[in-house]
């Protein structure tokens, strides 16, 4: 079936880096453009990057520009989230989803399971 | 960027209830909007887009409506099942933003 499985979280110190990956499964990955949203403990949703199908270019919220890099292996049907220079208020769920179709981007149709990234000292 | 402005941000009704949620967008979003199921400790779950399309094996009882800037999500017939979060969400453009999120409970 279509599915989206996380790996990568854990506990970092400010300041480290961390790398997350979604491994998808049950469709065709290379044609479909891919998010990351994430989720503060407690708080709701905040969408954090996207990457087209073809990982032509790769958008970014403010809150993590220039320290977070979304990135894509369409040969091993594999997304990934770059996590630089963590803060602590980048402590979250980090969720995986995608696109529901290729000509409109941001309807999020499948989703990973989650992985939690928490960010102390 | 568009901020979604969603409202009540709880509510409590029986079951079998009619509940309905809404959605403001800050400017014209046509029909670039989404809703999500969201229970405790699970992902969000994709049940309408396009303001009032309903995905795939969700049930009849959720419906979406509106475009422009003001949009409804309505639970027609409140099941014991459907206590969770919901949360709109514009894709008119990047980045896509969320409504802060509607906790429903069962009275």
């Amino acid at each position: 079936q279509v599915q989206l499985v996380q790996s990568g979280g854990g506990v970092v110190q400010p300041g480290m880096s961390l790398r997350l990956s979604c491994a998808a499964s049950g469709f065709t990955f290379s044609s479909y453009g891919m998010h990351w949203v994430r989720q503060a403990p407690g708080k709701g949703l905040e969408w954090v990057s996207q990457i087209p199908f073809d990982g032509s270019n790769q958008y970014y919220a403010d809150s993590v520009q220039g320290r977070f890099t979304i990135s894509r292996d369409n040969s091993e049907n594999t997304l990934f989230l770059q996590l630089n220079s963590l803060r602590v208020e980048d402590t979250a769920v980090y969720y995986c989803a995608k696109d529901q179709v290729r000509r409109k981007t941001g309807a999020l149709d499948i989703w990973g399971q989650g992985a939690m990234v928490t960010v102390s000292s | 960027d568009i901020q979604m402005t969603q409202s009540p941000s709880s509510l409590s009704a029986s079951v079998g209830d009619r509940v309905t949620i809404t959605c403001q967008a800050s400017q014209d979003i046509s029909n670039f909007l989404n809703w999500y199921q969201q229970k405790p400790g699970k992902a969000p779950k994709f049940l309408i887009y396009d303001a009032s399309d309903l995905e795939t094996g969700v049930p009849s009882r959720f419906s979406g409506s509106g475009s422009g800037t003001h949009f409804t999500f309505t639970i027609s017939n409140l099941q014991p099942e459907d206590v969770a979060t919901y949360y709109c969400q514009q894709y008119h453009n990047l980045p896509l933003t969320f409504g802060g999120g509607t906790k429903v409970e069962i009275k």
